[in-house]
């Protein structure tokens, strides 16, 4: 099963309104990413949270992280169209940084 | 353009047969990481290299294979193909120092028919 559990698996906006996905994992972890990924293309790095951080801003991007609930969630203010994508989050195990578990994703679109 | 690359972009085969997709990392990256993404089992880690050397294995089945080579450029090979195998395959490489952050590459979208 997968570590990372993002939720909703799709969401569906207007431009202009913030964007709202949660992300759920199961063991301890050394840092907790996000990555955007548009249709059939390669993921792209958003943004990292590391277990002792509880909040990260990166533009219009807010993350937050609860270890004692195990979750994250990711918060995409003011959306545009081009943040229609799938969103996933990957954990970094506590072994070192050799192995990323990622979940299933969320859909996000964003209607004009 | 994350700086990681990948070929072939497409592959159209034939069940029982074998393919090589290969992959070349970041310039100076040492790890390389293998994925697969299939519509019903998003995206599984398959094998990652460090340096040459292989450093975790995921949901890797027996008929893939994987290696990395002197210049740090990676292959990962499919053989025995089953329709089921029909996915994306990604590669992703991360900085020497931390690893944390991984970069990928586009993706060789493999089709078994």
């Amino acid at each position: 099963s997968q570590q990372g559990e993002e939720d909703p698996q799709a969401l569906s906006i207007q431009e202009g309104e913030n964007a709202t996905m949660n992300c759920s994992y199961k063991t301890s972890i050394n840092n907790l990413q996000w990555y955007r990924q548009n249709s059939g293309r390669g993921l792209v790095h958003l943004i990292l949270i590391r277990s002792n951080e509880r909040e990260k801003h990166s533009g219009r991007l807010r993350v937050t992280l609860d270890t004692s609930k195990k979750s994250s969630s990711l918060l995409i203010t003011a959306s545009r169209a081009a943040d229609t994508a799938s969103y996933f989050c990957a954990t970094g195990s506590k072994e070192g940084n050799r192995k990323f578990t990622f979940g299933m994703g969320t859909q996000v679109r964003v209607k004009l | 353009d994350s700086g990681v690359t990948q070929t072939p972009k497409h592959l159209i085969t034939a069940t029982g047969q074998r393919v090589t997709l290969r992959c070349s990392p970041r310039s100076g990256d040492l790890s390389v990481y293998w994925y697969q993404q299939s519509l019903d089992q998003g995206l599984q880690f398959l094998i990652q290299y460090y340096n040459g050397e292989e450093r975790a294995k995921g949901n890797i089945l027996e008929r893939f294979s994987a290696q990395q080579f002197p210049d740090l450029h990676s292959e990962l090979n499919l053989s025995s193909l089953e329709l089921g195998d029909s996915a994306l395959y990604f590669c992703a490489s991360s900085d020497r120092t931390s690893q944390e952050t991984q970069y990928f590459g586009p993706g060789t979208r493999l089709l078994v028919l």
